[in-house]
């Protein structure tokens, strides 16, 4: 079964980058049927689809219109994972991030990472 | 794109029916058969109970059922057990621009 474990920081300072990363198993990041998501949840903005990236014999990413001029979603084929870079944070940014899987086709996130809370401060 | 609407709270007794309500629009819900819901307990990940409107995925109970009328979305959970006490979450596919909506979360209490 497919299973996400998420690594980062917990506190990052205004202005600067926020990175972390999605370690995958019982999956492959280049695989053809299925794409990798990255989610947040605040109490503010609550559940908010950030972007994604999947493989169909080239590298493709989309990403939501609310944060497309400060994010960046790579894949990592040598480490099977991926990663999400958020830039020119605010205090608005702090939330929980997760990693989120769908296969190919479908429209549900399953499974999903354990979550990072990440505090803007 | 706003975020689909959901009623804050909702509460049952052990054993009733309720139905939770997820209001989107014409670009999202009304649009695509592309609607699921998420169950999340304290502390946790999202879980998927109901997916594309109607399906269960395997391993979750029959107790739960989705439906869909224009751009508005349900979840009826039967049977309501305590262990159903959690906060639910609707999502549908929004198109090539927004991609996917979340709902603004029902806390349900037994």
């Amino acid at each position: 079964q497919v299973q996400l474990q998420q690594s980062g920081p917990g506190l990052v300072r205004p202005s600067q980058t926020l990175t972390l990363t999605c370690a995958i198993s019982g999956d492959s990041v280049s695989s053809n049927s299925a794409v990798w998501n990255w989610i947040r949840q605040s109490p503010s903005r609550g559940l908010e689809w950030l972007g994604r990236t999947y493989y169909r014999s080239q590298w493709y990413n989309d990403y939501a219109p609310s944060v497309k001029s400060r994010i960046t979603i790579n894949p990592d084929t040598s480490k099977n994972q991926f990663s999400l870079q958020l830039n020119s944070l605010t205090p608005e940014d702090t939330a929980v991030y997760y990693c989120a899987r769908y296969a190919s086709g479908r429209s549900w996130f399953d499974p999903w990472g354990q979550g990072t809370l990440v505090t803007v401060s | 794109q706003s975020a689909l609407t959901q009623p804050a709270s909702v509460s049952g007794s052990p054993g009733q029916s309720i139905t939770l309500s997820c209001a989107g629009s014409s670009s999202d819900v009304g649009n695509y058969n592309l609607v699921s819901w998420y169950q999340q307990h304290p502390g946790k990940a999202p879980k998927v109970v109901i997916y594309e409107v109607t399906q269960r995925p395997s391993g979750v109970s029959d107790r739960f059922s989705g439906s869909k009328s224009g751009n508005t979305a349900s979840l009826t959970i039967s049977g309501l057990q305590a262990e159903d006490e959690a906060d639910y979450y609707c999502s549908s596919y929004a198109g090539s621009t927004f991609f996917f909506v979340f709902g603004t979360g029902t806390k349900v209490t037994v």
